[in-house]
């Protein structure tokens, strides 16, 4: 059973800060692999896919990267604002399951102080 | 973007209760929709896989008559907990495939508390 852990549980930075959060797998076989926003009480917010066939993903501040080599992905968020301030999930979809059925890791909850 | 349509987004009922939360594809339609449960500072752990038109794959250690899904058009799908007892009581999301792009789009959940 494929496993997606992230570290670290929750992470607190100074506004402008740059920062990387970690998700690893165990199952190198993946479709691909989603971060998501999670803001308290709120459902999810997908900021990023990368597809097996890539190795990242840019979208304005953020910057994801995959390496199923050694079963890890990270997120770089650049110049982070106190608006960055969620809960950051990463999900994959493995070659065991359905392509289409995710699973998530337990997330990096960020705090960015103003 | 796809828009996703979850509701109630929060619910208090009694123990014994039975509430049901539906997830609808507001500008697409989705074959297949998802259900999930998260518990405090606890990643989303899928229940089911609902398919419209037929019944609903559950995963394991999840009791299908407890969780009750139903998709029966390509816009809504349907969550019911049955007899809720208080350690049902956990945040609720479901998402949208969306056929086109095969993407997942995600409803704003549901907050249940069993009293």
């Amino acid at each position: 059973k494929q496993e997606v852990t992230q570290i670290p549980a929750a992470l607190s930075v100074p506004e402008g800060e740059n920062l990387v959060l970690n998700c690893s797998f165990t199952d190198s076989a993946i479709y691909n692999l989603q971060w998501f926003r999670q803001d308290p009480g709120k459902g999810l917010t997908s900021l990023l896919l990368i597809q097996s066939s890539q190795r990242e993903q840019t979208s304005g501040r953020l910057n994801a990267s995959l390496d199923k080599s050694s079963g890890r992905s990270t997120l770089y968020i650049a110049a982070s604002q106190p608006g960055d301030s969620a809960t950051y999930l990463c999900a994959g979809s493995f070659s065991s399951g359905s392509a289409r059925q995710l699973t998530f890791g337990s997330g990096t909850q960020l705090t960015v102080l103003p | 973007g796809a828009v996703v349509s979850q509701h109630p987004s929060w619910v208090i009922c009694k123990s014994g209760t039975s509430v049901k939360i539906e997830c609808r594809s507001l500008d697409f339609q989705a074959t297949t929709m998802f259900w999930y449960r998260q518990f405090p500072k606890q990643s989303l752990m899928l229940m089911a896989t609902s398919n419209e038109g037929s019944k609903a794959t559950y995963e394991q250690g999840v009791e299908k008559d407890k969780f009750l899904i139903n998709h029966a058009s390509l816009t809504l799908s349907t969550l019911t907990v049955t007899s809720a007892h208080p350690e049902d009581s956990s945040f609720y999301i479901c998402s949208a495939l969306h056929g086109g792009s095969e993407k997942l789009f995600f409803g704003s959940g549901t907050q249940l508390s069993v009293l």
